[in-house]
């Protein structure tokens, strides 16, 4: 089945700083979305975005199909932004469902 | 905005008892998902269900059963809990397959 790896695994910033969080896969995919996952456990659909680039205010994702990667641009980070990032694929020819990478565990100190 | 609704935000249950875990949406969405989240293993994907009283085994099925009679509600059975089965179980939703995923706020149960 489709592997998916995201790095860096734990990222510590200070509040506005920017920062690239990475997923590569290794295979052609349907879907791609971005999950943020906050302190108590909920997870928020950040973006559907299995190619090109998207924006979200200080949030923006781009997806480069054809390499197998995406990005996940968080600017001006707050300490709100802290949890753990997910990258999750839907592999082209699949089963129809999402596979997801480990995260990222940003923490973004005052 | 969609919205997922997990029934327990925790929950603590004995070895060997049956367990249910509800999940409702109000989307009308068709997909529904039970995942389970352990450290260090990320999310994985026990059962799913594409429509009513459909279902489709996920990645680690093994001690779990689903029940989904209604569009809107689809419950994760536990038949009989195990220590090995405490975990933060978290329910999603789609419209159809390959759109948006949401899930609900998750279920930290503890089987003692």
């Amino acid at each position: 089945g489709i592997q998916v790896e995201q790095s860096p695994p734990d990222l510590i910033l200070q509040e506005g700083a920017n920062s690239t969080l990475r997923c590569n896969f290794s295979d052609s995919v349907n879907n791609l979305q971005w999950f943020h996952q906050n302190p108590w456990g909920q997870l928020i659909n950040l973006f559907y975005i299995p190619s090109g680039t998207k924006q979200n205010g200080r949030l923006s994702a781009t997806t480069v199909a054809t390499e197998r990667y995406s990005l996940l641009y968080i600017s001006s980070s707050q300490t709100t932004d802290s949890g753990v990032y997910f990258c999750a694929v839907e592999e082209q020819g699949g089963s129809e469902k999402l596979v997801f990478g480990k995260g990222t565990k940003l923490t973004v100190n005052p | 905005d969609v919205k997922v609704t997990q029934s327990s935000r925790y929950l603590v249950k004995r070895t060997g008892e049956k367990v249910f875990l509800e999940c409702v949406q109000d989307m009308d969405h068709e997909n529904m998902f039970w995942y389970r989240q352990d450290p260090g293993l990320g999310l994985r994907l026990i059962y799913f269900s594409y429509d009513v009283k459909m279902k489709e085994k996920g990645d680690i099925p093994e001690g779990y059963s689903v029940s989904r009679e209604k569009k809107e509600r689809f419950s994760l059975i536990l038949e009989s809990a195990s220590t090995n089965q405490t975990s933060m179980y978290l329910c999603a939703s789609s419209l159809m397959s390959g759109s948006k995923l949401f899930f609900g706020s998750g279920t930290q149960l503890s089987v003692l």
